[in-house]
């Protein structure tokens, strides 16, 4: 079946800009979470939801950043007003177990460049 | 939260066994012990998890030490296909362990 879809996979933008990243996580998965991945370190976690309620956003760095899952399904990341260091991986992970404990299946990730 | 300690790198042979070790010595008693792998240019996958006991499963087995202070991960015959990276990770099960905290982790590098 089908993994869980990032897009773009690909975004390069300008200081300033505010730009949306978008995750479809597996069929039938309850829990979705958000990660940053720096070149050459393991992913950071960010935020989490267990269906559309957001139940853990301790590692938004600060708030340009922000995420919605309104049906439960698919997340929107946003960051607002960009800058050099917000430049990463980020890659959301989706399981089928609710409470967050199950296996985490991640998705292909995007690629932000900020210029 | 509990950390967990695992070398930089290391290196094997293609269809030889592969011993990834792993320290946690703060490891609390609802501690789960989680593997995820990265390979290159790809999303972290899951490879094996554990309690006490010694697990198996397709892609590796995983030894847990009598006192949870270690473990070590086992791929049976390394092949050029398990160069990636791996990492150790410690889930609570008492609360909303979700947050995978990935450290590091090991770069094995599998050479023909």
């Amino acid at each position: 079946g089908a993994g869980v879809s990032q897009s773009p996979r690909y975004k390069v933008t300008k200081r300033g800009q505010d730009v949306a990243l978008r995750c479809d996580p597996i069929s039938g998965h309850v829990s979705l979470y958000w990660y940053r991945q720096a070149l050459g370190q393991g992913p950071e976690f960010l935020t989490y939801f267990n269906y559309e309620a957001q139940q853990d956003k301790s590692g938004l760095p600060n708030d340009r950043f922000s995420a919605e899952r309104p049906e439960g399904s698919i997340s929107t990341l946003t960051i607002q007003r960009t800058e050099q260091r917000d430049s990463a991986m980020y890659r959301c992970a989706s399981s089928l177990a609710t409470g967050g404990f199950g296996e985490q299946f991640f998705g292909p990730g995007t690629r932000l460049t900020v210029l | 939260d509990a950390k967990t300690t695992q070398p930089n790198s290391m290196e094997s042979n293609e269809e030889e066994p592969v011993h990834l070790p792993c320290n946690h010595s703060t490891i609390s008693g609802t501690d789960y012990i989680h593997w995820y792998r990265q390979l290159p240019s790809q999303g972290p996958e899951y490879v094996i998890h554990g309690l006490t006991s010694n697990v198996n499963n397709r892609m590796a087995s995983l030894a847990i030490a009598e006192d949870r202070k270690s473990s070590t991960l086992i791929l049976h015959r390394a092949t050029l296909r398990d160069a990636a990276v791996y990492y150790c990770i410690l889930r609570d099960s008492s609360n909303s362990g979700y947050a995978l905290n990935f450290g590091k982790g090991t770069s094995l590098l599998v050479t023909p």
